[in-house]
């Protein structure tokens, strides 16, 4: 039940951009994304419904095929502080409110 | 943002001892609290859905017994510990929401840090 993310790592140069997927194998409701650095608890990012919407603002933002059961957060122009551990968080529409993570992206932006 | 307290930040303590960890909503009321737990470099793994006044869901191979949940008020939760041993030792961080809908945010606590010698 636990989602799938892709890639598992990766580094970037800042400035570049990049793309983390999420996908589940059960009809979603929502996809909710976070940011978590190392010892702190998860910040979020957004929440995104069913309904394919895309969601965000300037540099981060993410998108959600309820079709595909797949979502991608986009982060463009990478800033250091954007270096974390993203996890996306599906709720599956025959168990609202409990949002399951998945195992996370960690992503690192060197100078 | 709403704002989640937990407390204490960290604790240390002998096996076989009992912890107890409480979660905060500090400006909402959290009809339902979450409970995870987190090993290093893994996910979050929700252990249990707590709603007010009514007793804890737990996740499949999640020990009811070990890990007691009491969720007396709209802006309290408890996780105890029960004899806790080194395996225990681990990042717990608890979540609230506000309502009970899929739009409802979950605001994190800021974790708490067992570690059972």
């Amino acid at each position: 039940q636990q989602p799938v993310q892709s890639p598992q790592a990766v580094i970037l140069r800042e400035g570049e951009d990049a793309v983390i997927n999420c996908s589940s194998s059960k009809a979603l409701y929502s996809v909710h994304w976070y940011r978590q650095k190392h010892g702190e608890a998860p910040v979020f990012l957004m929440i995104l419904l069913k309904g394919g919407e895309q969601k965000g603002h300037e540099k981060i933002s993410a998108s959600f095929n309820e079709k595909k059961q797949q979502s991608s957060l986009y982060l463009t122009a990478s800033q250091l502080s954007y270096s974390g551990t993203y996890f996306c968080g599906t709720e599956v529409e025959t168990s609202y409110d409990k949002v399951i993570f998945g195992p996370g992206t960690s992503l690192s932006v060197i100078p | 943002g709403a704002v989640v307290s937990q407390h204490p930040s960290r604790v240390i303590c002998k096996s076989g001892t009992s912890v107890k960890i409480e979660c905060r909503s500090l400006d909402f009321q959290a009809t339902t609290m979450f409970w995870y737990r987190q090993f290093p470099k893994q996910s979050l793994m929700l252990m249990a859905t707590s709603n007010e006044g009514s007793k804890a869901t737990y996740e499949q191979g999640v020990e009811k017994d070990k890990f007691l949940i009491n969720h007396a008020s709209l802006t309290l939760s408890t996780l105890t510990v029960t004899s806790a041993h080194p395996e225990d030792s681990s990042f717990y961080i608890c979540s609230a929401i506000s309502g009970r809908g899929a739009t409802d945010t979950q605001y994190f606590g800021p974790g708490t840090r067992l570690t059972v010698l």
